[in-house]
């Protein structure tokens, strides 16, 4: 089975609509992440939880809103989706290693279209 | 402002040949990089680090160069084979200043010519 999970993998809605994306791992990491991937920008950061009781805005928040249900659970959500949202998204967790490496660990991805 | 930039959207290399992907960065606080490398459909995976304090990390065919001095990392793959076809990231942190964020740079896609 997978560490990082997200669903749906793919999702087609309209304009104004909400939309959750959903995240969970069973790597046990403390650490969780929601990116976006577009075209000629590689992947940017919108939220980040450090833990349970943390939440952060990462560079492109505007628009987005978390919940951290669990340690195990992220989830990204859209209020009012518009077509500029269009793009993959991906969650990552880390573990929390204090001056150690960061390697992030990603999920498959979620294919959003807004339309 | 692109903090971690990869100029080439795409490289072409002929099986067996080194395929070298370059990356440049502007912040100095930077000192931990990262190569990640995505297949369609999937989410990207890690490939290889380096530390400020090294200039080289090799991991079989794969070997990260930096250099700190013109801001600048490689990525080395030899020889390339069918299966490095991908696009290719790399990242940074200032691990050094607290920051365990990733800031990525736009992705090379590589793509390696029987």
């Amino acid at each position: 089975d997978a560490d990082v999970t997200q669903t749906p993998r793919n999702r087609i809605t309209k304009t104004g609509k909400r939309i959750m994306l959903e995240c969970s791992q069973t790597k046990g990491h403390d650490r969780m992440y929601w990116y976006r991937q577009d075209p000629g920008l590689g992947l940017r950061l919108i939220y980040y939880s450090f833990d349970v009781k943390d939440i952060n805005k990462g560079e492109i928040s505007d628009g987005y809103s978390v919940s951290r249900q669990a340690q195990a659970k992220f989830s990204l959500s859209l209020e009012s989706a518009i077509p500029n949202q269009t793009a993959l998204y991906f969650c990552a967790t880390s573990d929390l290693i204090a001056g150690g490496p960061i390697e992030q660990f990603f999920g498959p991805g979620t294919r959003l279209t807004v339309l | 402002d692109q903090q971690v930039k990869q100029n080439s959207p795409s490289l072409s290399v002929q099986e067996g040949r080194i395929s070298i992907l370059n990356c440049d960065y502007t912040n100095s606080m930077f000192d931990y990089f990262l190569w990640y490398k995505k297949y369609p459909a999937e989410g990207p995976t890690f490939l290889i680090s380096i530390s400020s304090i090294k200039d080289k990390n090799e991991d079989g065919r794969f070997t990260v160069f930096l250099n700190k001095s013109a801001k600048h990392l490689s990525l080395h793959i030899v020889p390339s084979q069918p299966g490095d076809s991908a696009v290719y990231f790399c990242a940074a942190s200032a691990l050094g200043q607290g920051a365990q964020k990733l800031v990525f740079g736009q992705g090379t896609r590589l793509t390696i010519n029987p």
